[in-house]
């Protein structure tokens, strides 16, 4: 299995802009995490998954930030408008049910200039 | 409520043994996991140790669990510097959904 993945690797955009970040869990996985990981708070989980639907999105930052699972192979965090303070790593991350280990993809960097 | 501490920093040099440490608060949580972050790399997952369990070892890698004190160790033996990286521990948290709770990593430096 490629494992999980991500697109695109790196994203810069301008301040106000729409970004989509895209994640395919592994094949089979039942739970997908969006998680952001920054220097100042390190890993934060903004939102799960569990067999397509949004179990928990406590963590997610504000109404600018939303996430769709529309099939089980396909996941998207959007931020809309962006802002500087997005800036940030996102990681997607698939189980194969909820409370199995992680496995978590290469990441999207993310800059918002 | 739930939280993961770790200290920020440790630095080896080659060969010898390294020794990362993790406190936690969920008495409950079922799984304890070891992450390793790569520079410009995700998570990936070294090692896990199950709540009933008080060791485990794994080629040069050994978990130990003192769940009376909430303590979690990794031991690296013969540490090589492809050793160094980022370690996260993470907790499973009483709810036992995934949501992983991490500590803020421990930045593993190995000296030749």
């Amino acid at each position: 299995d490629a494992g999980v993945i991500q697109s695109p690797r790196h994203e810069v955009t301008e301040m106000g802009q729409e970004v989509t970040l895209r994640c395919k869990p592994i094949s089979g996985h039942n739970s997908l995490f969006w998680y952001r990981q920054t220097m100042m708070r390190g890993l934060e989980l903004l939102i799960y998954f569990n067999n397509n639907v949004p179990i928990d999105d406590s963590g997610m930052p504000e109404d600018r930030f939303s996430a769709k699972m529309p099939n089980a192979s396909f996941s998207t965090l959007k931020i809309q408008p962006s802002e500087p303070r997005d800036s940030a790593v996102y990681f997607c991350a698939s189980s194969f049910q909820t409370g199995e280990k992680l496995f978590f993809g290469s990441g999207t960097q993310l800059s918002v200039l | 409520g739930e939280d993961v501490e770790q200290s920020l920093f440790l630095s080896v040099r080659e060969g010898d043994s390294s020794v990362i440490n993790c406190t936690y608060t969920d008495s409950s949580s079922t799984y304890l996991y070891w992450y390793k972050q790569e520079p410009g790399a995700g998570l990936q997952l070294l090692t896990y140790i199950f709540s009933n369990m008080d060791m485990k070892q794994d080629q040069r890698l050994t978990v130990l669990l003192n769940k009376k004190d909430k303590h979690l160790s990794l031991r690296i033996a013969d540490t090589q510097t492809g050793d160094s990286a980022i370690y996260f521990c993470a907790e499973s948290g009483s709810s036992n959904t995934g949501k992983l709770i991490f500590g803020q990593g421990t930045t593993l430096q190995v000296k030749p």
